[in-house]
């Protein structure tokens, strides 16, 4: 079946627009990551959605970064007022419902997209 | 927090050798999972192999096998018979196994550049 998808492949904009990165999961995965992939801090958590519970923002690095799920299944990532430092790989993964409670045995993988590539300047 | 650190920035093997790729990590907790994902050129992160902590056989998966060492918090990844496609970033990520808000994520190394030469 169709993997994680996220569009744009790649992003050039300038600094101080507003940016939104597209991710569509595997269908029926009910969670949802978003991680940012940058050559000075590696590979970060950004945002956690699970279901109809509230995401786990914790790892959004300001107040211009916020994100959400539509319907439970695809999310857009948005970036307001870009900075320099805003350029990174955004990676977006899905998994399938964690806990005994689904029905399903835990599954802990996380089915990673491609990631956007965005380049501000 | 937890961390995860790998201290090889980048390694090389000759195609058909082996090669340990290493790892270790710090966590106070005693129920967690350890995993290697492979990330060539085309940005996607494959999973190569994931590890129970309460298990203590090491996993295995094909050419691919890792020395799990719960007390001494290292998880390294041996490539046996290296070939030229396993040439990639590797990154070793911990995810813990609590249920509670926050402990979902996964938590990455800064990753090794592995370099297979023909």
């Amino acid at each position: 079946g169709a993997g994680v998808s996220q569009s744009p492949s790649n992003k050039v904009t300038e600094k101080g627009k507003d940016v939104e990165l597209r991710c569509d999961p595997i269908s029926g995965h009910t969670a949802l990551y978003w991680y940012r992939q940058s050559l000075g801090q590696g590979l970060e958590f950004l945002i956690y959605f699970q279901g109809n519970s509230a995401p786990d923002k914790s790892g959004l690095p300001s107040d211009r970064f916020s994100a959400e799920r539509t319907g439970g299944s695809v999310s857009t990532l948005t970036i307001q007022r870009t900075q320099q430092e805003d350029s990174a790989v955004y990676l977006c993964a899905s998994s399938p419902r964690q806990g005994a409670s689904s029905g399903i045995p835990v599954s802990y993988e996380q089915y990673f997209g491609p990631g956007t590539r965005l380049t501000v300047t | 927090a937890q961390t995860v650190t790998q201290s090889q920035p980048e390694m090389s093997v000759q195609e058909a050798e082996t090669v340990t790729l290493s790892c270790t990590y710090d966590t106070s907790e005693s129920d967690y999972y350890l995993f290697w994902y492979k990330q060539p050129p085309s940005r996607q992160m494959i999973l190569v192999i994931r590890q129970e902590a309460y298990k203590q056989q090491n996993a295995t998966e094909n050419r691919f096998s890792v020395n799990f060492q719960k007390a001494a918090k290292s998880f390294s990844l041996k490539i046996s018979d290296s070939q030229l496609g396993d040439a990639a970033m590797y990154f070793c990520a911990y995810r813990s196994a609590s249920g509670i808000q926050g402990a979902q994520k996964l938590v990455f190394g800064q990753g090794t550049r592995l370099t297979i030469n023909p």
